[in-house]
């Protein structure tokens, strides 16, 4: 099966711009994730959807960082404006249930860097 | 709340050397999930293994071999005859089954390199 999907692989932009992160999650998992990853350390929930709601952001930082799953398969991550701390990789994750912690299935990434 | 702790921070072996990699972690759910990630270089998290918290089974896998044990809430994770293919940094993580089920919590990571 093909894997979880993101685009850009990379991307470089000054502080207060902003900037969008896509993920395309595998075919008929329910659960999507977005995580980041700061240099140095492990990956941090921001956000999960179940099919295209809402089930946690308690840590996404919601005056600059919003996510979207409208049809509840792809997703969009946005951070507007960046902060010079919002250098980091975006990693998207998905899995097949989210009741019973199937194993969570990761995309390469989105490197970010806020110059 | 969810802790998972990984002391070593880098760890340097020398091709066909056996290496363990510790990771304690903490939680107050009865039921939970302890998994194993790898990153290589490529930045892509690949997932090695999920144990529940009712199995304390060691599990072996080729060269891969893990270490569960509840008393010291303790999940190690050892190569046999490590490889350089095996450089990556490892994760650590736990899932519960409470508030933020399903959020996997990561510890901080230990860089592995295997020299030739």
């Amino acid at each position: 099966e093909a894997g979880v999907a993101q685009s850009p692989r990379y991307k470089i932009i000054e502080k207060r711009q902003s900037v969008a992160f896509w993920c395309n999650p595998i075919s008929g998992h329910a659960t999507l994730y977005w995580y980041q990853q700061i240099l140095g350390q492990g990956p941090k929930l921001l956000i999960q959807f179940q099919n295209n709601g809402v089930v946690d952001d308690s840590q996404l930082p919601k005056d600059r960082f919003s996510a979207e799953r409208l049809k509840g398969v792809d997703s969009t991550l946005k951070i507007q404006p960046a902060k010079l701390e919002d250098s980091a990789v975006y990693l998207c994750a998905s899995s097949s249930y989210s009741g019973f912690n199937y194993g969570y299935t990761f995309g390469s990434g989105t490197r970010l860097t806020v110059v | 709340a969810q802790k998972v702790t990984q002391a070593q921070t880098e760890i340097s072996v020398v091709e066909k050397e056996d290496v363990t990699l510790d990771c304690v972690y903490e939680t107050r759910d009865t039921t939970y999930y302890l998994f194993w990630y790898k990153q290589p270089p490529s930045g892509e998290l690949v997932f090695l293994i999920r144990r529940n918290s009712f199995d304390e089974q060691n599990e072996i896998s080729g060269r891969y071999s893990w270490n569960f044990q509840k008393s010291t809430s303790s999940f190690n994770f050892t190569i046999t005859a490590s490889q350089v293919v095996d450089s990556a940094v490892y994760f650590c993580a736990l899932s519960g089954t409470g508030t933020g089920a399903n959020n996997l919590f990561f510890g901080t990571g230990t860089r592995l390199t295997v020299i030739p």
